[in-house]
């Protein structure tokens, strides 16, 4: 079936600007993870959401990030007022709920350029 | 606070050797514990994961990894590297101590030589 789809896959951002980036999970899949990954380490916990409610935001660098899914299914992050420093790939995960919820699977990815 | 640590930035095995991934946590209890791939531009794919019971798991494209309480281990093995194994993989961590997300090493890369 299908997986984990995010969009763009690439996104060069002016800094100061506003971008969206986009996250379709795995169909019935009730919990959804945002991950930032920076150049050459491992992927770092943003947010999660266990349908439409967003849980746990601990891991949000700043209030220039922002994230959503009102419907339970699809999940836009949001990072306004783009820094240098937010250069990374956003990896998307889903999983089913529960304990499988640590059972996640990751979409490609969508890698930011701030220049 | 909790981590996990991977000690090998990269491996180096010339194909059709073994290979063994290290892997460290550090935890108050018994984790969830996962392996993933990624290969470049890719996302993370799930090889292997160990949830309770057996402590030796088998995972995708012939992977294995051992859970050792005692060393708060969770190492990665294949008995014959091929070619297309080279990657980048990552350990990661989970507890409901510390809610539903992952914690990540910061990876191994594998560099498989003919």
């Amino acid at each position: 079936g299908a997986g984990v789809s995010q969009s763009p896959r690439y996104k060069v951002a002016k800094r100061g600007q506003d971008v969206a980036l986009r996250c379709d999970p795995i169909s019935g899949h009730v919990s959804l993870f945002w991950y930032q990954q920076a150049l050459g380490q491992g992927p770092e916990f943003l947010t999660y959401f266990q349908n439409e409610a967003q849980l746990d935001k601990s891991g949000l660098p700043s209030d220039r990030f922002f994230a959503e899914r009102p419907e339970g299914s699809v999940s836009t992050l949001k990072i306004q007022r783009t820094q240098q420093e937010d250069s990374a790939v956003y990896l998307c995960a889903s999983s089913r709920g529960g304990e499988a919820s640590y059972e996640q699977y990751f979409g490609p990815g969508t890698r930011l350029t701030v220049t | 606070a909790q981590s996990v640590t991977q000690p090998d930035i990269h491996i180096t095995v010339s194909e059709g050797a073994s290979l063994e991934l290290r892997c460290n946590y550090s935890y108050g209890a018994t984790p969830y514990l996962f392996w993933y791939v990624q290969s470049p531009g890719q996302g993370l794919q799930l090889l292997l994961k160990y949830f309770s019971g057996d402590t030796l798991v088998q995972g995708i494209k012939g992977f294995e990894a051992e859970f050792k309480r005692s060393q708060s281990s969770f190492n990665l093995r294949k008995p014959s590297v091929h070619w297309s194994d080279a990657a980048e993989y990552f350990c990661a961590v989970g507890a409901p101590e510390y809610g539903n997300k992952l914690v990540f090493g910061a990876g191994t890369i594998l560099r498989v030589k003919s």
